[in-house]
């Protein structure tokens, strides 16, 4: 099965600039998660969609940062205005449900913010 | 969800097992231990999840005290393709609560 979709892999903005990120889920995965993940530190939660509805966007900065999973599907992640301090790998994932074990990721895009 | 412990890095000789430790000492009755490991430059994926009793898959073997409060993954052949950071995450299984990656263990497979 095709696996999880992201684009695009690599991105370069600078500061006060905006940029939107792309997502597929795997098909059939009701779950969808955007991550951040700062170089040296592990994956943290931006956001999770159950179908096209939120589930957590506690650690979302909603002043910049806004997402959107139009249709139950596919998600696009925008960074608007973007800071230095945004640059890292965002990571989208998908599940079957937002309590199985298992979350299949993508391979990422990398924002360096200059 | 319970903060886990893990060892920044750790070297390996292939063809070896590999054994990396996780204490989670403040998990509680009903968290899993989780563990996803992260190939440089690939996104994160699952290798094994456990309650209480020891579990075995075609990855690895994921070992848990009898008290609970610390775990080992175990790679039984390692291999280069195994180099990775393995992340050891503790969560309630079926609630939807996000995983916490922590910074994880930098694993070296050497020829």
């Amino acid at each position: 099965e095709a696996g999880v979709a992201q684009s695009p892999r690599y991105k370069i903005i600078e500061k006060r600039q905006s940029v939107a990120f792309w997502c597929n889920p795997i098909s059939g995965h009701a779950t969808l998660y955007w991550y951040q993940q700062i170089l040296g530190q592990g994956p943290k939660l931006l956001i999770q969609f159950q179908n096209n509805g939120v589930v957590d966007d506690s650690q979302l900065p909603k002043d910049r940062f806004s997402a959107e999973r139009l249709k139950g599907v596919d998600s696009t992640l925008k960074i608007q205005p973007a800071k230095l301090e945004d640059s890292a790998v965002y990571l989208c994932a998908s599940s079957l449900g937002t309590g199985t074990y298992e979350q299949y990721f993508g391979p990422g895009t990398r924002l360096t913010v200059t | 969800d319970a903060k886990t412990t893990q060892p920044t890095s750790m070297d390996c000789a292939e063809g070896r097992a590999a054994n990396l430790p996780c204490n989670h000492s403040t998990i509680s009755g009903n968290e899993y231990v989780y563990w996803y490991r992260q190939i440089h430059s690939q996104g994160p994926q699952y290798i094994i999840h456990g309650l209480k009793n020891n579990e075995t898959n075609e990855m690895a073997s994921l070992i848990i005290t009898e008290d609970r409060k610390s775990s080992t993954l175990i790679l039984p052949h390692a291999t280069l393709r195994d180099t990775a950071v393995y992340y050891c995450i503790v969560r309630f299984s079926n609630t939807g609560n996000q995983f916490y990656f922590g910074t994880g263990t930098s694993l070296t497979v050497i020829p």
